[in-house]
């Protein structure tokens, strides 16, 4: 599997305009997850989904972001207007939950490549 | 709430130190505990992880023992290489049998560098 695939890699735009963010899981992975990361805040989970159902967006800050995730295999993060303050790294990561004889896969998370946002 | 301590860094090492990266939690009930990398210019990835009290978890040398009576999971290796150099970051989650859950919280993160 190619793992979970993320574009743009790179994105810089200018503050007002919409910029979407795009996920593509690892197939047969039923969650998905959106993070942010900046040197200030860490790593911070902003919306996660089973079976493209959102399930917790309690992180998403504020209006001016969106996610939706209208089928298994593609997932997008918006902002609209964007301001310098999201400038960061968006990763998205999916998991799945399997159990077999052996052992249990839970909670591991695979992330992809992440996209560098520059809002001026 | 659940939460992760690390160690704050940055760590600077020689090559072939031993490393130790400080890691606590408090969480209710029986957490999963996990160690993801980050390597220059990509996206985590999983280093290793314990499931109950007394677990050992390792892979590529390094090594965490579950602590549940110091609520720990420190982060070792004997000998550290150059490739080493990364972030890493402590996370737990909800106990394995808790299956409503996939959310793992993370601690901050610890830059690691290694120098030849």
């Amino acid at each position: 599997d190619a793992g979970v695939i993320q574009s743009p890699r790179h994105e810089v735009t200018e503050m007002g305009q919409e910029v979407t963010l795009r996920c593509k899981p690892i197939s047969g992975h039923d969650y998905l997850f959106w993070y942010r990361q900046t040197m200030m805040r860490g790593l911070e989970l902003l919306i996660y989904f089973n079976n493209n159902v959102p399930i917790d967006d309690s992180g998403m800050p504020e209006d001016r972001f969106s996610a939706k995730m209208p089928n298994a295999s593609f997932s997008t993060l918006k902002i609209q207007p964007s301001e310098p303050r999201d400038s960061a790294v968006y990763f998205c990561a999916s998991s799945w939950v399997q159990r077999w004889e052996q052992g249990l896969a839970k909670n591991i998370q695979y992330f992809g490549a992440g996209t560098r946002l520059s809002v001026l | 709430g659940n939460s992760v301590t690390q160690m704050e860094g940055p760590v600077t090492l020689s090559e072939e130190a031993f490393l130790t990266i400080n890691c606590t939690y408090t969480a209710t009930g029986y957490p999963s505990l996990f160690w993801y990398v980050q390597y220059p210019g990509e996206g985590l990835q999983l280093l290793l992880k314990a499931t109950k009290a007394d677990d050992k978890g390792s892979n590529k040398g390094f090594e965490a023992t579950y602590r549940k009576e110091t609520t720990s999971f420190h982060l070792e290796k004997g000998s550290v290489q150059v490739s080493d150099s990364a972030v890493y970051f402590c996370a737990l989650s909800g106990p394995p049998w808790d299956f409503g859950n996939e959310k793992l919280t993370f601690g901050t993160g610890t830059r690691l560098t290694i120098i030849p």
